[in-house]
């Protein structure tokens, strides 16, 4: 695609349901990232993937976050028994190889936990 | 682990200002630098990068950053703003490995028309 996709554009959630955040990165692009970002802050790293394996998950605050990329190309964020503090935007963005290249950035998904 | 810090919060700058918005990092060993840029609506993109080399670097839309080592800075600069150029502005920072990036809080800049 032209670029990095990311559905929906917003969710709105009560507490404590389950909900899955979309990701279709650029054609090609083996590195995925997801990124949160609250209000008035940067983005805060949550998980890298290379190719189907998450190369790091340290980012991810606890065992309710959970993220796959099965194929190596779409990639799916999950967020159990959610929170009202998971209430943020949560990016997506992918590269082409994960070394220095350049993040390319979804608009995001802005999470909504009334 | 690495962290990255800009000074400014909120600049508000009129039309044909000069502007500097400050970024420092906190790492010891090899480091790239980036600049990103998000205009209101849209998704985060990305204005210039460092890997190594001339420590001036020069990016689009007449954006420069220029890296001291020995001060971990990697300041943006931009000799004549315009009414355009209002957005939030993020550094960040990855290892030499390139694999995890860190940004910034992010400096909003309003330019006044």
């Amino acid at each position: 695609g032209a670029g990095v996709s990311q559905t929906p554009s917003n969710k709105v959630t009560e507490k404590g349901k389950y909900v899955e955040l979309r990701c279709d990165p650029i054609s090609g692009h083996t590195a995925l990232y997801w990124y949160r970002q609250s209000l008035g802050q940067g983005p805060e790293f949550l998980i890298y993937f290379q190719g189907t394996g998450a190369a790091d998950d340290s980012g991810l605050p606890n065992d309710r976050f959970f993220a796959v990329r099965p194929e190596g190309s779409v990639s799916t964020l999950k967020i159990q028994r959610t929170e009202r503090g998971d209430s943020a935007v949560y990016l997506c963005a992918s590269s082409l190889d994960g070394y220095n290249s350049p993040l390319h950035f979804g608009n995001g998904t802005r999470l909504t936990v009334t | 682990a690495q962290s990255v810090s800009q000074h400014n919060h909120h600049v508000i700058l009129s039309e044909a200002a000069s502007l500097e918005l400050g970024c420092n990092y906190s790492y010891g060993g090899t480091v790239n630098l980036f600049w990103y840029v998000q205009y209101p609506g849209q998704h985060l993109q990305l204005l210039l990068k460092y890997f190594s080399g001339d420590p001036l670097v020069k990016g689009i839309k007449g954006f420069e950053a220029e890296f001291i080592k020995s001060k971990f800075s990697f300041n943006l600069r931009k000799p004549s703003v315009q009414w355009s150029d209002t957005a939030e502005y993020f550094c960040a920072v990855t290892d030499n490995y390139g694999q995890n990036f860190v940004f910034g809080p992010g400096t909003r800049l309003s330019v006044l028309p």
